[in-house]
C-alpha cells in the first residue's frame, strides 16, 4: 500500500484568493489523481496528473481554475484559483496500486477541507 | 453516466450481517469490482476487490454471480464503527479507464 499525506488538512479562505494543496506519497507512482467531494456528495474526478506531462482534466474542470503540478514521482500540487464559495469542498489526491492485476485499486489521502467565505 | 447503482442508504443493528448489493449491468470483460469505505473527514479506503465468484478477506466478503452484472458486499457482525459510506466501482485499471464514483451507500449501524 501507499501512504499519502496532504497539506493543509483544512483551510478557510476569502473569495477571490487561491490555495495550493500539496500531496506527498511515500513511494514513486506514475499516476496521481485529484478529486473533489462536495458536502454530502460522492467523489468527482478533477484531473489525472502524470509526471512529466500536462495533467488531463475531466469535463467541467479547466487548467486555469485548477492548475496542477507534478514535478516528480512522489509529489503533486493542486491549486484552486480565484475561489468562490462554490469551491468549498474536500479535495483528495489518490494514487494507483501499481501491482499487476490490481484492477485499478487506489489509495487516497486524508483530504483537504476547504471553506471559502 | 454512472457505471454502478447502489441503494442510497441502509440501516442495520450491531452484530448483524449486512449485505450491500451493487448493479453494474455494463461491466466489461476486463473490469474488476472494487469496494471502498469512507468515514467522515477521511479519504476512501479500499475494502475488497474481485473479478468473479467469491472473495473473502479479514474485513468482508464479496459475492459475484456468474454473469458479473451485480455484486454483493457482505460485512459480518457489524459494529457501530462500520457506519460509513460504501462505494462500489468497476474498472480495469488501465490509464484510459476513468474511475467513476457513484453515489455510494450510506450505512448506519444502530446499537
Amino acid at each position: 500500500s501507499a501512504v499519502i499525506s496532504q497539506k493543509p488538512s483544512r483551510d478557510i479562505c476569502q473569495r477571490g484568493t487561491s490555495l495550493t494543496i500539496q500531496c506527498q506519497v511515500d513511494s514513486q507512482v506514475t499516476m496521481m489523481f485529484w478529486y473533489r467531494q462536495q458536502p454530502g456528495q460522492s467523489l468527482t474526478l478533477i484531473a489525472t496528473a502524470n509526471q512529466g506531462s500536462e495533467a488531463t482534466y475531466e469535463s467541467g474542470f479547466v487548467i486555469d481554475k485548477f492548475p496542477i503540478s507534478r514535478p516528480n514521482l512522489t509529489f503533486s500540487t493542486l491549486t484552486v484559483s480565484n475561489m468562490s464559495p462554490e469551491d468549498s469542498s474536500i479535495y483528495l489526491c489518490s494514487v494507483e496500486n501499481g501491482l499487476a492485476g490490481s484492477g485499478g485499486e487506489q489509495f487516497f489521502g486524508p483530504g483537504t477541507r476547504l471553506t471559502v467565505l | 453516466l454512472a457505471k454502478t447503482t447502489q441503494p442510497i442508504s441502509m440501516d442495520s443493528y450491531e452484530g448483524q450481517e449486512v449485505n450491500i448489493t451493487c448493479s453494474h449491468n455494463n461491466i466489461a470483460t476486463n473490469d474488476y469490482i472494487t469496494w471502498y469505505q469512507q468515514f467522515p473527514s477521511q479519504g476512501p479506503r479500499f475494502i475488497i476487490q474481485g473479478y468473479k465468484t467469491k472473495v473473502t478477506n479479514e474485513v468482508a466478503s464479496l459475492f459475484i454471480p456468474a454473469d458479473r452484472k451485480s455484486s454483493t458486499l457482505s460485512l459480518p457482525r457489524v459494529s457501530l464503527s462500520d457506519t460509513a459510506v460504501y462505494y462500489c466501482l468497476v474498472g480495469d485499471g488501465n490509464r484510459d479507464d476513468k474511475i467513476i464514483f457513484g453515489k455510494g451507500t450510506r450505512l448506519h449501524i444502530l446499537p
